[in-house]
C-alpha cells in the first residue's frame, strides 16, 4: 500500500541553525501538507501546498518557514533559524481527489526536530 | 468547521466492541465527518469517514445520526494494538487544514 515517507526520523540542531525535513508523498497526490506537533499537544496545522503555490497557512507558519516541491517526487520544509520552541514532531501529509470532493489525508510517520 | 467534543478516555476489554462517540452538533450540511487515531507519537492513521450515511471498511464502522449532530465509531473487535488517540473531525473536505482536538485516549485492557 502507498505510504507518505519522511526523513530524517530524528533531526537534532543547534538553535539558529536552518533546517530542511523531507516528505515523499504518495505518487499520485496532488495536495500537501505539514502538521507539528509539540510534546504532549495538539496536532497543528502549518501549511498546506497545490500546484507549487502555498494554499492555505496558519499563524505558525512565518516568515521563517517555507516549502518546495523541488522536484516530482520531494517535498519539503525549511526553518530557516530554528527557535528553541521549534522542537516538535512534523508530519507531512498528502492527499488527492476523491469522490464526492473529498479529499483523505495520509500521513507520515513524522521526524522528531529537537532544537539545542 | 465545526466544532468536536469528545471524551478524553476510554476503555475498552480486548475482543469486545469499542464504540467512540463524538459530538457534534453545530456541523453544517456539507461537512464530512473524519476520524483519525494516533498511536504513541505516530502519525496520524485516517480511519474513516462520512457525511450522512453510516460508513464501513476493514478497520471500522462509523454510525452518524441522522440529525448528523454525533456520531460513533466502531472498532468491532478490538485489539491491544487499537491503543492509541482517537480524533473526530467535521470538515467540509479533506483538502483544507484538519483541526485537531483532544481526541480520545482508548486503552484497549488485556
Amino acid at each position: 500500500e502507498p505510504e507518505v515517507t519522511q526523513t530524517p526520523s530524528h533531526q537534532v540542531t543547534q538553535m539558529g541553525q536552518e533546517v530542511i525535513l523531507r516528505c515523499v508523498p504518495i505518487s499520485n497526490h496532488l495536495y500537501f501538507y505539514w502538521y507539528r506537533q509539540i510534546l504532549g499537544q495538539k496536532v497543528e496545522f502549518l501549511v498546506s501546498f497545490y500546484n507549487n503555490e502555498i494554499s492555505e497557512k496558519s499563524e505558525i507558519f512565518d516568515d521563517q518557514f517555507s516549502v518546495e516541491r523541488p522536484d516530482g517526487s520531494n517535498f519539503t520544509l525549511k526553518i530557516r533559524s530554528t527557535k528553541l520552541e521549534d522542537s516538535a514532531m512534523y508530519f507531512c501529509a498528502s492527499s488527492s481527489p476523491g469522490t464526492s470532493g473529498t479529499d483523505t489525508q495520509y500521513f507520515g510517520p513524522g521526524t522528531r526536530l529537537t532544537v539545542l | 468547521d465545526a466544532k468536536t467534543t469528545q471524551p478524553p478516555s476510554m476503555d475498552c476489554a480486548e475482543g469486545r466492541a469499542a464504540n467512540l462517540p463524538c459530538n457534534h452538533s453545530t456541523i453544517s450540511g456539507n461537512e464530512y465527518v473524519y476520524w483519525y487515531r494516533q498511536i504513541h507519537s505516530q502519525g496520524p492513521q485516517y480511519i474513516i469517514h462520512g457525511l450522512k450515511n453510516n460508513e464501513t471498511n476493514e478497520m471500522a464502522s462509523l454510525i452518524i445520526t441522522e440529525d448528523r449532530k454525533s456520531s460513533t465509531l466502531i472498532l468491532p473487535h478490538a485489539t491491544l494494538r487499537d491503543t492509541a488517540v482517537y480524533y473526530c473531525i467535521a470538515t467540509y473536505t479533506g483538502r483544507r487544514a484538519l483541526t485537531f482536538g483532544s481526541g480520545t485516549r482508548l486503552q484497549v485492557q488485556p
